[in-house]
């Protein structure tokens, strides 16, 4: 199957704990994002990466690093993990900068 | 700041009635606007993009320069057209969403 994957599908964990989230897209694509969804279903763009380079970092917190192995793979690490970083985080993925782009299926991170 | 606007956090509608979902954006140049939807727990697809200009599932979208919207139709609504709905603009680097709006079509 032609995607993007992210894994875990859920992540529950304690504060202050350190994780990560893991996105990979196999659609040959130059840019990825990563993309927060707060409890009321607003979607903010966080980073955006072409050819591995980073490109946008959207106001975050340096908590969250995101790391681009290869042009296939965006993961991402937050550290020191807050009660307000819970949500559900998309990855995505796009053959154009600022064109169509293809979600992959989120994580939805629970810190307790 | 480029912004996205979508009025309506709420919309119910019965089935086979018409609906439209508002969007406006701030303008700045020449836009490339989409529409997304997310079905109960699936990701985001997409719907429709302003410069296909075709028709997805009935639903169309028509870019107003003027009034600066991408509203999106459909005729009659179906049941499995419940769903929560994202205009987004495009730009460097990034989608812009507007805040969505969740799509009841009641039986």
């Amino acid at each position: 199957d032609t995607a993007v994957s992210q894994t875990p599908k859920y992540l529950v964990t304690q504060m202050g704990n350190d994780k990560s989230i893991k996105c990979e897209q196999n659609l040959g694509h130059d840019t990825m994002y990563w993309y927060k969804q707060d409890s009321k279903k607003f979607l903010k763009i966080m980073f955006s990466y072409n050819n591995k380079e980073l490109i946008i970092n959207e106001t975050v917190p340096n908590r969250f690093s995101p790391k681009s192995p290869d042009k296939a793979h965006l993961n991402l690490h937050i550290n020191s993990l807050e009660l307000g970083d819970s949500a559900v985080y998309f990855c995505a993925s796009s053959h154009q900068p600022g064109g169509e782009q293809f979600f992959g299926p989120g994580t939805r991170l629970t810190v307790l | 700041a480029q912004r996205v606007t979508q009025p309506e956090k709420l919309l119910s509608v019965f089935k086979g009635a018409p609906v439209e979902l508002k969007c406006n954006y701030s303008y700045s140049g020449s836009p490339e606007l989409f529409w997304y939807v997310q079905y109960s727990r699936q990701r985001l697809q997409l719907l429709l993009r302003h410069i296909s200009r075709e028709s997805i599932k009935g639903f169309t979208a028509d870019l107003n320069k003027g009034e600066t919207s991408f509203h999106l139709k459909k005729p009659f609504a179906q049941e499995e057209d419940s769903a929560m709905y994202y205009c987004a603009r495009g730009s460097n680097y990034k989608l812009t969403f507007g805040k969505g709006t969740l799509l009841t079509v009641n039986p």
